[in-house]
């Protein structure tokens, strides 16, 4: 079974600096996806970015990009310019990619607070 | 638009009664679709899925059950709530590879 880690359960950053958020996974699998999902105080869960485990080449969404170490099962979400509308809870999540249905699994969340 | 409407927004209910829970999709046809509850300091808990019209996997054991009488309905429900039931529950759809989650906007459910 797979395994998703975020081990910062809050963080904070000031506006227009930069942050980092943590994430591991464990899987035997070499074919998956992986996940950012953000969740706002309105709370209503968006895809923020997500990567392809056979794609070397980190992705990136506008200021946010991910530092993705498959070696490593470390995939961290990078944050450049925060502002205030980044506050929200952040959800590294792993899916498996192969047909059929997949389970998505998700990690505990790290609460982001952007400070003005 | 591919749409999920969720609702109620915010539900509070006695111990022992029961509760149902809609979800419908708009804009897409045949799609996966799931439950999942979110508890504080546990991030998301995967509940049900659904690959098709009367097609419900459970993740877990527990007190609630789901169903899927429509294409593009899912229903969570429970006869008698307990108050470990209590939590944000969320609808979610799979994309059109299905690889990605869109979500609905949750019920609170608060059991008392």
């Amino acid at each position: 079974a797979q395994t998703v880690t975020q081990s910062q359960p809050e963080m904070s950053v000031q506006e227009a600096e930069t942050v980092t958020l943590s994430c591991t996974y464990d899987t035997s699998e070499n074919n998956y996806y992986l996940f950012w999902y953000k969740q706002p105080p309105s709370r209503q869960m968006i895809l923020v970015i997500r990567q392809e485990a056979y794609k070397q080449q980190n992705a990136t969404e506008n200021r946010f990009s991910v530092n993705f170490q498959k070696a490593a099962k470390s995939f961290s979400l990078k944050i450049s310019d925060s502002q205030l509308g980044d506050t929200a809870m952040y959800f590294c999540a792993f899916r498996k990619n192969s047909g059929g249905y997949q389970k998505v699994t998700f990690g505990i969340g790290t609460k982001l607070q952007v400070i003005p | 638009s591919q749409t999920i409407h969720q609702w109620p927004a915010t539900l509070v209910q006695p111990v022992g009664s029961p509760l149902s829970l809609e979800c419908t999709v708009e804009g897409t046809s045949n799609p996966n679709l799931y439950w999942y509850r979110q508890a504080a300091g546990r991030g998301l808990q995967l509940l049900f899925y659904s690959v098709g019209i009367g097609q419900i996997s459970s993740e877990v054991p527990q007190n609630l059950s789901a169903s899927r009488p429509q294409d593009r309905q899912f229903i969570l429900s429970s006869k008698k709530l307990l108050l470990s039931d209590s939590g944000f529950y969320l609808c979610a759809r799979g994309g059109a590879t299905n690889e990605k989650l869109f979500f609905g906007s949750g019920t609170q459910l608060s059991v008392l």
